[in-house]
């Protein structure tokens, strides 16, 4: 069965530096998302992305995230400038058809620990 | 605002009962509700989806109830087994709006 895959599986890294975070999502889908979850809080969606270009992106999403779909395959998270808050699990999705009527593939996660 | 609660204490059910879970949620008029499962350290899976003109969805020893006057969706497990212990989310989607909006989840513990 096709999965979403990320890499790295765990990423840490110092204050105030940029970090990426990669994705491929499942082939023949169309819609990318990226979530946070702060452990032990819920799951908080971050930017969605449909055609080469964000969707929709949440409060949290400001200028130091970026996201990109660089080749068929990739979609990638930076954060530019990394704080000690953005440490979390970072879970990219995937699914055919947007809005909340499709189902969501997910990923199995980034956990990111900024020290 | 805009809420959704999920009882944040966890559930403890004897194996072979059947768990049901609650989401509620006020401030919304979501066209989709969907069910998570999610394992510690893991991302979240794939239940089952109901839409607002639908009161019923079954899937396996699953099923899913979204009573929009009450602004509640109930999940069920039927003859629950350890296995079926995680935590289960639930999400909203309002119509036209690509943004899932989740539930912090139950932890649902079944014992043997």
């Amino acid at each position: 069965e096709p999965e979403v895959t990320q890499t790295p599986s765990h990423q840490v890294t110092q204050m105030g530096q940029e970090v990426i975070l990669r994705c491929v999502p499942i082939s023949n889908h169309l819609y990318f998302y990226w979530y946070r979850q702060i452990l032990g809080q819920k799951v908080e969606f971050l930017v969605s992305f449909y055609n080469n270009e964000i969707s929709e992106k949440s409060e949290i999403f400001d200028d130091q995230f970026s996201v990109e779909r660089p080749d068929g395959s990739n979609f990638t998270l930076k954060i530019r400038s990394t704080k000690l808050e953005d440490s979390a699990m970072y879970f990219c999705a995937s699914s055919f058809q947007g809005s909340g009527g499709d189902t969501q593939y997910f990923g199995p996660g980034t956990r990111l620990t900024v020290l | 605002s805009q809420k959704i609660e999920q009882n944040s204490e966890a559930l403890n059910i004897q194996e072979g009962k059947t768990a049901t879970l609650t989401c509620n949620y006020t401030n919304y008029s979501p066209a989709y509700l969907q069910w998570y499962r999610q394992d510690p350290g893991r991302g979240p899976v794939f239940l089952l989806l109901i839409r607002e003109n639908e009161k019923e969805k079954r899937k396996e020893r699953l099923k899913v109830t979204f009573d929009t006057t009450l602004k509640q969706s109930l999940f069920h497990i039927t003859a629950s087994q350890p296995a079926d212990s995680a935590t289960y989310l639930c999400a909203l989607a309002v119509d036209s709006n690509y943004q899932l909006i989740w539930g912090a989840g139950t932890k649902l513990i079944i014992k043997p």
